[in-house]
């Protein structure tokens, strides 16, 4: 039982390249969930999928997009990368919206030049 | 809209001291309230969670009362160990404002020293 995976774990990209962060649950959960940490400022949503089929924006939407393959799978895209996106991406996802515990991936380092 | 507030960093104890670290909330709704913790290098851990008024969440030998009338969910440890040392996070969320999301504090640096 793996949890919640994400790849890659680091990567370094040059601003206006794209790239997509990949992230997989095995705990057959309905409600997942993206993250960007920064210093000082906490962990700031930035979209999620409360079931599949469906997509939200969260606070800070601008930049990305995501796509819910399927139950398991919930990944961000990055279509030009900005130095302002440089930060720890982590994954989350939850049994059900609402007040269910939410589980986090590893993270994924991004530094854009 | 809703928002956490947590008493800002870094914190630096011996070990065995005695451990709080304030949380306070504004919440539309009837939130749940959590405490995640985050080792150096990894993803955020659930710690504790309070999903009613007077719970009280407890695990590893932390503890946390939720405190609608303060609004306020400290956490406390009466005897920190050098493993302790992460960043704590307290965080909410609040299902009757609509939205699902978990709205985060902006964590706190703890430091346990030998």
């Amino acid at each position: 039982n793996a949890g919640v995976t994400q790849t890659p774990k680091f990567q370094v990209l040059k601003t206006g390249q794209s790239m997509t962060l990949q992230c997989a649950q095995d705990m057959n959960h309905n409600s997942m969930y993206w993250y960007r940490q920064d210093p000082g400022m906490g962990l700031r949503l930035i979209y999620y999928s409360a079931s599949e089929g469906t997509t939200d924006k969260g606070e800070v939407p601008n930049g990305y997009n995501v796509s819910r393959l399927n139950k398991r799978e919930f990944s961000l895209r990055l279509e030009s990368a900005a130095p302002s996106q440089t930060s720890v991406y982590f994954c989350a996802s939850s049994a059900d919206r609402g007040r269910e515990t939410q589980y986090f991936g590893p993270g994924t380092r991004l530094l854009v030049l | 809209g809703d928002s956490v507030t947590q008493m800002e960093g870094p914190v630096t104890l011996s070990e065995e001291a005695f451990l709080t670290i304030n949380c306070t909330y504004t919440a539309t709704g009837y939130p749940s309230l959590f405490w995640y913790v985050q080792y150096p290098g990894e993803g955020l851990q659930l710690l504790l969670k309070a999903t009613k008024a007077d719970d009280k969440g407890s695990n590893k030998g932390f503890e946390a009362t939720y405190r609608k009338e303060t609004t306020s969910f400290h956490l406390e440890k009466g005897s920190v160990q050098v493993s302790d040392s992460a960043v704590y996070f307290c965080a909410l969320t609040d299902s009757g404002a609509g939205s699902y999301q978990l709205t985060f504090g902006k964590g706190t640096k703890l430091s346990v020293i030998p």
